[in-house]
């Protein structure tokens, strides 16, 4: 089963436009990782952020996470066509699996 | 390239068939990991090895699936009898277990289709 939901669901922007995308997990974790996946191929780790952290950057990428409220978001600023992919996020629910979210496509016009 | 790879990329069968595929993980891993995952939504976990002990399967996995890693290298993924439910993505990732890290590197997937 999915550990959460991202919102939206769908995204659509042009190039340049920041992208912000949400998660919400049910479970305590020890990190909440974001992947990428291109159509049809395998995902990419973008960033983990670990539940004692709030904010977390790499490059055009920033990450919050709210333990609180059992949610996190990704920002990604002035995107690209290049990002146009879907993105996931997922958690280790306490063990060493990954739960993942059901996922937000992204599509960037040029 | 010494990312995981997976073989084959892409299986058609007819269902009853077996099917069996390949995970070569990244050399140094000790922890090698199958999903499936199904068109619009994210993967799901089915079971995972640290070298070659069979730490936890998933539910998810019935009787038809078996998985092995008997060398604590490379691992197999067999689906006996396959049905139409079946058919999905099957990725394959690895990571080495370490208090510092927990990120996992996925291969391409392998594609079944079961007619």
């Amino acid at each position: 089963s999915q550990q959460g939901e991202e919102d939206p669901q769908a995204l659509s922007i042009q190039e340049g436009e920041n992208a912000t995308m949400n998660c919400s997990y049910k479970t305590s974790i020890n990190n909440l990782q974001w992947y990428r996946q291109n159509s049809g191929r395998g995902l990419v780790h973008l960033i983990l952020i670990r539940s004692n952290e709030r904010e977390k950057h790499s490059g055009r990428l920033r990450v919050t996470l709210d333990t609180s409220k059992k949610s996190s978001s990704l920002l990604i600023t002035a995107s690209r066509a290049a990002d146009t992919a879907s993105y996931f996020c997922a958690t280790d629910a306490g063990t060493d699996k990954l739960i993942f979210g059901t996922g937000t496509r992204l599509q960037v016009f040029p | 390239d010494t990312g995981v790879s997976q073989d084959p990329r892409h299986k058609i069968t007819k269902r009853g068939q077996n099917v069996t595929f390949r995970c070569d993980p990244i050399s140094e891993h000790n922890r090698l990991y199958w999903y499936r995952q199904t068109l619009g939504q994210g993967p799901e976990f089915l079971t995972y090895f640290q070298n070659e002990a069979q730490l936890e399967k998933s539910r998810l996995l019935s009787d038809r699936f078996s998985a092995e890693r008997p060398k604590g290298s490379f691992s197999t993924l067999e689906i006996q009898r396959t049905e139409q439910g079946d058919s999905a993505m099957y990725l394959c990732a690895s990571s080495f277990s370490s208090a510092q890290s927990y990120e996992q590197y996925f291969g391409p997937g392998t594609r079944l289709t079961v007619t």
